[in-house]
């Protein structure tokens, strides 16, 4: 079965320093990872997935995410936080020998200028 | 492009009655997803379809949930009767999946219907 964890339900960073969002994830095969945002009475919008090849994938406004087999890790990072990133983060993972993609429960994203 | 459509936007009932939401996906995407949100379960699938066919209902919660999706432009979630903890946000999302198991394709969420049961 899949799984995946986003283990903090909120990060707190100030304007222009760097960000991290944290997800972990468990595959019986081998994993196609995405992220997606939700801003406030939004649907989710697509950032960015990892499905082979390059381990740093690189994404909408300047976001991108490090995939990390070894510790079973799909991190999203921006080098410098904007008030506007301030939004709902999903992280969300397939099986690539399965039908369903699983979400994660999400975390919050607060940018304090 | 218009991107997924839902109607109606909001919708507010009284228990017992039944609602209907509805869902225009993307023009020329196959698959087709439910998901309802809530703060205490988060995002949870309901059911998919491919190619018009239910592939996935798994998620649908209890026999008062039941969703069709007669053509590839258009479908419906129903629930009968409904219920206050039936209060929730519900997205339709696309995608361009041909439905295989080794597909890559990302999902495009409609606005959501945020519905209330009173």
């Amino acid at each position: 079965a899949q799984s995946v964890a986003q283990p903090e339900d909120q990060v707190n960073v100030a304007e222009g320093n760097p960000l991290t969002v944290k997800c972990t994830y468990s595959v019986s095969g081998n994993p196609y990872l995405f992220w997606y945002v939700q801003y406030p009475n939004r649907g989710l919008q697509f950032l960015l997935k990892y499905i082979t090849g390059d381990n740093l994938v690189k994404g909408s406004y300047g976001f991108e995410a490090e995939f990390n087999k070894s510790q079973t890790s799909f991190h999203l990072k921006k080098p410098s936080a904007l008030v506007s990133d301030s939004a709902l983060y999903f992280c969300a993972v397939r099986d690539s020998g399965g039908f369903k993609t699983i979400f994660g429960a999400g975390t919050r994203l607060f940018v304090k200028a | 492009d218009a991107g997924v459509i839902q109607s109606p936007r909001h919708e507010v009932t009284e228990m017992g009655q039944e609602v209907t939401l509805r869902c225009k996906p993307i023009s020329g995407h196959n698959s087709l997803f439910w998901y309802r949100q809530t703060m205490m379960r988060g995002l949870e699938l309901l059911i998919y379809f491919n190619n018009n066919v239910p592939i996935d209902d798994s998620g649908m919660p209890e026999d008062r949930f039941s969703a069709k999706m007669p053509n590839a432009s258009f479908s419906t979630l129903k629930i009968q009767p409904s219920e206050p903890r039936d209060s929730a946000v519900y997205f339709c999302a696309s995608s361009p999946d041909s439905g295989t198991r080794f597909s890559t394709d990302t999902q495009y969420f409609g606005p959501g219907t945020r519905l209330t049961v009173l």
